[in-house]
């Protein structure tokens, strides 16, 4: 059984500019969770995404923002980066969420220069 | 949930000792808590988990003990191995499938 698969594994970009990272779950699995991780902060949740629809959101801007398909495939987008972007982005997936078990990708590591 | 300006504890041992790594939670209607083991360039590895209607599951070489009157975890590793030398992280499942994390702890393992 696959694991969590994200892409791309590493990502350089400009200020101002903005970025898409892509998450597929695993199998059968629908919920896809996403968490930002540096190392002042820690491992910060972003938002939850089940069934196509956000179930929930962390404490981030309206830069970040993300959506999921009918697949459960999730893509996130921040815009008009900044440099305390940068940092490692996971994506989670559970089967159903709420309780359930949650496994993570290997994550994007986004470094905004 | 959130930690500023991380400084994680580290806990040494010695390979073949017990290690236990201990986490305080914050939210006491939190009923469902995950550990996790994080190696340098990965994502968060899944350990073990619990729900608030236990205070003991034990799994493979680990145990999670969890007292919800001082809202405590704990992950016990029986016979560490150099293998086990990462970052653990505790974390409460809030509403919404939220997942609250620990600020980390680093466990060296000497050979």
């Amino acid at each position: 059984k696959a694991g969590v698969t994200q892409t791309p594994r590493y990502l350089i970009k400009t200020r101002g500019q903005q970025v898409t990272l892509s998450c597929s779950p695993i199998s059968g699995h629908r919920s896809v969770s996403w968490y930002q991780q540096t190392p002042g902060q820690g491992l910060q949740f972003l938002f939850e995404y089940f069934s196509e629809t956000q179930r929930n959101k962390g404490n981030f801007p309206g830069r970040f923002s993300g959506r999921q398909f009918s697949n459960s495939r999730s893509e996130m987008n921040v815009s008009t980066l900044e440099l305390g972007d940068s940092a490692l982005y996971l994506c989670a997936s559970s089967l159903l969420g709420q309780g359930t078990e949650a496994f993570f990708g290997q994550g994007t590591r986004l470094t905004v220069v | 949930g959130e930690s500023v300006g991380l400084h994680l504890p580290t806990l040494s041992v010695q390979e073949g000792d017990n290690s236990i790594i201990n986490c305080a939670y914050s939210n006491s209607a939190s009923d469902y808590f995950i550990w996790y083991k994080q190696e340098s360039g990965k994502g968060p590895q899944f350990i073990i988990d619990i729900r608030s209607n236990m205070d003991k599951r034990q799994g493979q070489r680990v145990t999670v003990l969890l007292n919800k009157t001082v809202k405590h975890l704990s992950l016990q590793i029986a016979a560490t191995q150099p293998g086990d030398s990462a970052v653990y992280f505790c974390a409460e499942m809030e509403y919404g499938n939220k997942l609250v994390f620990g600020a980390g702890t680093i466990l060296r393992v000497k050979s």
